[in-house]
């Protein structure tokens, strides 16, 4: 079946590094995103990893996947309290499947 | 600015009544998705067409139907609505195989 984890909240403080996961079960999956929600706002694509890699770099964003584990992470360095808002982690086998969206908020 | 337009930004309707929204895609882009999102299901996807032709089904109620024009916009209809179809529905658009960009959104109020 297709399911696609995230926890709820983070919580960090600027300046920080913030690490946001995600589990998903589809081994099948050819790309996996992640996208940001602000508030009152759309999806906004962040970044995207084809399977067959292990690491993207992206100025402040990286993203790992570990495909034997089916986990992959978003980590944001030097967070700012712009960052604040939902970021989705998304499968795409033949369509998305989106998890439920983790809630980061940024503190002074 | 994703390129993707979604219009009305906001409707409030009644149960039992039918609503009609509307997405442009990017240009160039053939694939239209729609979602769902709301606070118990988070966001699903409904449905997907590509070229005009319908690509693929997800978590899509009777009560709804979407279709693609010639000129590529979709509309998406809601009909027989329910309390539980207020939500915020997301239109998407990309080529396909590639990643979708999202417009804005219609939130959806039923009363």
């Amino acid at each position: 079946g297709e399911d696609v984890e995230q926890s709820l909240f983070l919580s960090v403080r600027e300046g920080d590094s913030s690490v946001i996961n995600c589990t998903y079960t589809d081994s099948s999956s050819t790309y996996l995103y992640w996208y940001k929600q602000e508030p009152g706002a759309g999806l906004q694509l962040l970044t995207y990893i084809f399977s067959n890699m292990d690491m993207k770099q992206d100025q402040r964003l990286t993203v790992l996947l570990n495909k034997k584990d089916k986990h992959l992470s978003l980590r944001i360095a030097d967070t700012q309290t712009g960052d604040s808002a939902i970021y989705f982690c998304a499968e795409h086998t033949d369509k998305l499947i989106f998890g439920t969206g983790t809630r980061l908020q940024v503190f002074p | 600015d994703s390129g993707v337009t979604q219009t009305p930004k906001h409707l409030i309707t009644a149960t039992g009544q039918r609503v009609t929204l509307r997405c442009s895609p990017r240009s160039g882009d053939l694939s239209v998705y729609w979602y769902q999102q709301s606070l118990d299901q988070g966001l699903q996807f409904l449905i997907q067409y590509y070229n005009g032709e319908e690509r693929a089904k997800g978590n899509i109620l009777e009560r709804f139907s979407a279709q693609q024009f010639p000129d590529l916009h979709s509309e998406l209809n809601l009909s027989s609505l329910e309390l539980g179809d207020s939500a915020l529905y997301f239109c998407a658009s990309s080529v396909v195989g590639s990643e979708q960009f999202f417009g804005p959104g219609t939130r959806l109020t039923v009363l």
